[in-house]
C-alpha cells in the first residue's frame, strides 16, 4: 500500500485559513487521495477526495500537485470545531481489497 | 438522521470473557466495516462486510469474528478478550465497497481487565 507522510501537529488561529499537508511519492496512477478527520471522541468523518484535480466542497478544498507526490488539504476559515485530528490516505479504486488506511495523522489545533 | 450506529458505548470485560459490539446503519449501504482504535494511533481495520452475506478478514482480524445478519447489521464478536484488545471499536457503512465516503459509528469504548 502507497503510504503517506503528515506532519504530527499543526496549530492555527481562529478564522485564518490553515494548509495541511501530506506527502505521498510512492502514489500510484490509481491512486485516489482522501481525507477523513475525526473530532475528539467521535468517529472519523470524510472531509473531501480526488485524483489529478483540485477539488472544492463546502468543507475544505484539496490541492494535488501536478506529480500528484504531495497534496494540501485547505481549511479557508478555521473554526474551533475544525479542531481535529486529520488523516490524508491513498486508496486504490482500482483493486477491490484495497481498503483505507488510516496512519496517525495531523492533529490541528485551533487557537481562538 | 441515526446513521450507524453502535452499541454498547463503553464495556468492561474481564479476560476470557465474551462479548458481541453491534452495529447498525439506516442507509441503505451494501458494505459494512469494523475497525479499532488504540490510544495516539490511528483505525486498524478488522474485518469488513462488502455486501450482506460476505464477510473478508482486514489487517488485525485475529481473536475476532464478525456476522453480516442482514444489511443493516453487522456485529463483531470477541470470544475471549485479552488486555491487548482494549481499544475503542468503530464500526462504518459505505453505500458500496467502491464508494469513497465511510460513514462511522461514534464508538464503543472496551477495556479488558
Amino acid at each position: 500500500d502507497a503510504k503517506t507522510t503528515q506532519p504530527n501537529s499543526m496549530e492555527s488561529n481562529e478564522e485564518e485559513p490553515v494548509h495541511l499537508p501530506c506527502n505521498h511519492s510512492t502514489i500510484s496512477g490509481t491512486d485516489y487521495i482522501h481525507w477523513y478527520r475525526q473530532l475528539p471522541s467521535q468517529g472519523p468523518e470524510y472531509v473531501i477526495h480526488g485524483l489529478t484535480s483540485n477539488v472544492n466542497n463546502r468543507m475544505a478544498s484539496l490541492a494535488i500537485a501536478e506529480d500528484r507526490k504531495s497534496s494540501t488539504l485547505i481549511l479557508h476559515r478555521a473554526t474551533l470545531r475544525d479542531a481535529a485530528v486529520y488523516y490524508c490516505i491513498l486508496r486504490d479504486r482500482v483493486y477491490a481489497g484495497n481498503q483505507f488506511y488510516f496512519g496517525t495523522g495531523t492533529s490541528l489545533t485551533v487557537i481562538p | 438522521n441515526a446513521g450507524v450506529t453502535q452499541t454498547p458505548k463503553f464495556q468492561v470485560l474481564k479476560t476470557g470473557q465474551s462479548m458481541t459490539l453491534q452495529c447498525a446503519q439506516d442507509m441503505n449501504h451494501n458494505s459494512m466495516y469494523w475497525y479499532r482504535q488504540d490510544p495516539g494511533m490511528g483505525l486498524r481495520l478488522i474485518y469488513y462486510s462488502a455486501s450482506e452475506g460476505t464477510t473478508d478478514k482486514g489487517e488485525v482480524p485475529n481473536g475476532y469474528n464478525v456476522s453480516r445478519l442482514n444489511k443493516r447489521e453487522f456485529s463483531l464478536r470477541l470470544e475471549s478478550a485479552a488486555p491487548s484488545q482494549t481499544s475503542v471499536y468503530f464500526c462504518a457503512s459505505s453505500e458500496d465497497f467502491r464508494n469513497e465516503k465511510l460513514f462511522f459509528g461514534s464508538g464503543t469504548q472496551l477495556s479488558v481487565l
